[in-house]
């Protein structure tokens, strides 16, 4: 079935830091890909989608491209801040949706 | 802007209890998931509902578990008798019916309910 994996966390980098948070899938067909973010205590929001291959998705200066070939969706951001810490979800809709484990990223000022 | 809607947001109980969360989602998306979130993990639904009709409960655990969704609109979920590994952030999400691929479409969450079982 389809499935996504993500990579460990937790990750901590320093404020203004380059983050990149990896994420494959495997699914049949052409699924929609989109990076949940999850701050403490809260429920999941959707930061940023992308719907087909080589679509970029784009939230908040956070930033994701969709590639096929790959099967690759990974989250970046170009300076982290404080306020960015929280866990983040890669996930995909197929037939299903489906969410990745989840990576704590924790930023230190 | 619409928003899912939960309650209660805490629920404190202790085992053997009964307890029975609330989900009303956004006005017209056809689709409803429960799902349970255990501290550090991600998301692992329990019930999915398209309308008033349940699409995938297969994780569901049916011996103490039950959803609904009676008029196909708000939902409850109910756990009878709880058990102190029940205890978990159970989250709502709902989603219009099908993306254009007819996947399942982008899923909006509310705030969750946090159980604690005593």
């Amino acid at each position: 079935g389809d499935s996504v994996t993500q990579m460990e966390g937790p990750v901590t980098l320093s404020e203004e830091a380059f983050l990149t948070i990896n994420c494959t899938y495997t699914a049949t067909g052409y699924p929609s890909l989109f990076w949940y973010v999850q701050y403490p205590g809260e429920g999941l929001q959707l930061l940023l989608k992308a719907t087909k291959a080589d679509d970029k998705g784009s939230n908040k200066g956070f930033e994701a491209t969709y590639r096929k070939e790959t099967t690759s969706f990974h989250l970046e951001k170009g300076s982290v801040q404080v306020s960015d810490s929280a866990v983040y979800f890669c996930a995909l809709s197929g037939q299903n949706f489906v969410f990745g484990p989840g990576t704590r990223l924790s930023v230190l000022p | 802007e619409a928003e899912v809607a939960q309650s209660p947001r805490y629920k404190i109980t202790e085992k053997s209890q009964a307890v029975a969360f609330w989900c009303d989602p956004i006005s017209g998306h056809a689709t409803l998931y429960w799902y349970r979130q255990i501290l550090g993990q991600g998301p692992e639904l329990l019930v999915q509902f398209q309308d008033e009709s349940v699409v995938d409960d297969s994780q569901l655990p049916k011996d103490r578990f039950s959803a609904e969704r009676l008029k196909g609109v708000d939902s409850t979920l109910k756990i009878q008798p709880a058990e102190l590994g029940d205890s978990a952030m159970y989250l709502c999400a709902s989603s219009l019916i099908v993306a254009a691929s007819g996947g399942a479409g982008e899923q909006f969450f509310g705030p969750g309910t946090r159980l604690t079982v005593l």
